[in-house]
């Protein structure tokens, strides 16, 4: 079973600049989560997905961060514009519901770098 | 809002000692899932609790849900340099539940 794709690897940019990231999930999951991870610390939920809609979008900042599912399969989150405070690795998950009982598949992550 | 803490941050144990982490949650949880992230990897599912007092095994490696759902533990008997990495608990999970991850602590295997 292929596992949580992610795109790119790595990325380095300037403040102010505008990046995105690209997420597939396993084939079949229903439920979808971008996750902000800062160096030493726990993922931090963005977004959770449950096919194209939104479940909670919370802790997401509207104002430089979006997120959308088409078609409820991959899924590419927008920072725009960045700032220094947004390096961080940025984790893409996904599971077959957002149930209780359903493990989270994590993608290997997007390390973004703002300079 | 929900916080979920975790101590130690950091361990270090000599190979083959005994290990525990600790979650502490400000509100009671439904459910909570504990994951290890290796250095540079990604989170990786361990398991995932849901009774009060419940108590999962994997091999040397103990998960315990405290009776208020409030509280869990991680134990790792005699461990190994596999052990190395951070060990997460998050939740909870579901419904209209944000899941919420600890700062995770890091375990550092000496062999």
């Amino acid at each position: 079973e292929a596992g949580v794709a992610q795109s790119p690897r790595y990325k380095i940019i300037e403040k102010r600049q505008s990046v995105a990231f690209w997420c597939n999930p396993i084939s079949g999951h229903a439920t979808l989560y971008w996750y902000q991870q800062i160096l030493g610390q726990g993922p931090k939920l963005l977004i959770q997905f449950q096919n194209n809609g939104v479940v909670d979008d919370s802790q997401l900042p509207k104002d430089r961060f979006s997120a959308e599912r088409l078609k409820g399969v991959d899924s590419t989150l927008k920072i725009q514009p960045a700032k220094l405070e947004d390096s961080a690795v940025y984790l893409c998950a996904s599971s077959l519901s957002p149930g209780t009982g359903n493990e989270q598949f994590f993608g290997p992550g997007t390390r973004l770098t703002v300079l | 809002g929900q916080q979920v803490m975790q101590i130690p941050q950091y361990q270090h144990v000599q190979e083959g000692e005994d290990f525990t982490t600790y979650c502490n949650s400000s509100t009671t949880l439904s459910n909570i899932q504990w994951y290890k992230q290796r250095p540079g990897g990604h989170p990786v599912f361990l398991i995932q609790l849901v009774k009060s007092g419940e108590v999962k095994k994997q091999k040397r490696l103990t998960f315990q849900f405290g009776e208020a759902k409030k509280n869990s533990s991680l134990h790792i008997t005699a461990t190994q340099t596999t052990d190395v990495g951070t060990y997460f608990c998050a939740g909870p999970f579901g419904g209209s539940y944000i899941p919420t991850f600890g700062r995770g602590t890091s375990l550092i295997v000496h062999p």
